[in-house]
């Protein structure tokens, strides 16, 4: 079946510089794709989402890019803090799955001082 | 706010009992969702709620596993006849979707941690 899955496992980056995290997926069915970050011990919290009409959405010090050609999405993180240190999960769905959400296996960021 | 919870946060049982989750959604949300996560892995779908439309089953792995939501809120996950492989956390996430037009953003509880010895 159609998944989505994640590039690299993890990612180690210095604090202050930029993290970006890579996924892609198959289903180009999807019309919507979700980032999360998910610390030890507590749910997925939701950080940015995107349209499959749109390619870019910034939030606060995020961007999520979409590349539908390709199939890829990708989640750049700015200027990242020792707090950004955690599993970061694309979703995605499609408005004829009842909106649940197919998740990726997931990238470790770790931000070294 | 108050956030989604879950409970209990843990719970260790052996093989073969029975075990019963709970999910207490964001007020006002329409939709609640079960997933399923193993250990260093992604989330998996497990049953979704939509008002009072008949459930979304699809992802329920086994028989053993079902599920309720009484009033339109809270939400019970019951295991039958728990087995090891059962072990795993149960994240419920419930958003604000009415049924129509775009999807809304899921909003995790913290998950109940399940351990079947």
């Amino acid at each position: 079946g159609e998944s989505v899955g994640l590039h690299l496992p993890t990612l180690s980056v210095q604090e202050g510089d930029n993290s970006i995290i890579n996924c892609a997926y198959s289903n180009s069915a999807s019309d919507y794709f979700i980032w999360y970050k998910q610390e030890s011990g507590k749910g997925p919290q939701f950080i940015i989402d995107i349209r499959s009409n749109m390619d870019k959405r910034q939030g606060q010090r995020v961007t999520v890019l979409l590349n539908k050609t390709v199939k890829h999405l990708s989640l750049q993180i700015a200027a990242t803090q020792p707090g950004d240190s955690a599993v970061y999960f694309c979703a995605e769905s499609y408005s004829g799955s009842a909106r649940q959400l197919t998740f990726g296996s997931g990238t470790q960021l770790t931000v070294l001082p | 706010g108050a956030g989604v919870s879950q409970s209990p946060s843990n719970k260790v049982t052996e093989k073969g009992k029975d075990v019963e989750l709970r999910c207490d959604p964001i007020s006002g949300h329409t939709a609640l969702y079960w997933y399923r996560q193993s250990l260093g892995q992604g989330l998996e779908f497990l049953i979704y709620f939509q008002g009072n439309s008949a459930p979304d089953k699809s992802g329920l792995p086994s028989d053993r596993f079902s599920a309720e939501r009484t009033g339109g809120s809270v939400s019970t996950l019951t295991i039958q006849r728990t087995q090891q492989e059962d072990s795993a956390v149960y994240l419920c996430a419930s958003s604000s979707q009415s049924g129509g037009g775009g999807p809304d953003t899921q909003y995790f509880g913290p998950g109940t941690r399940l351990t079947v010895l």
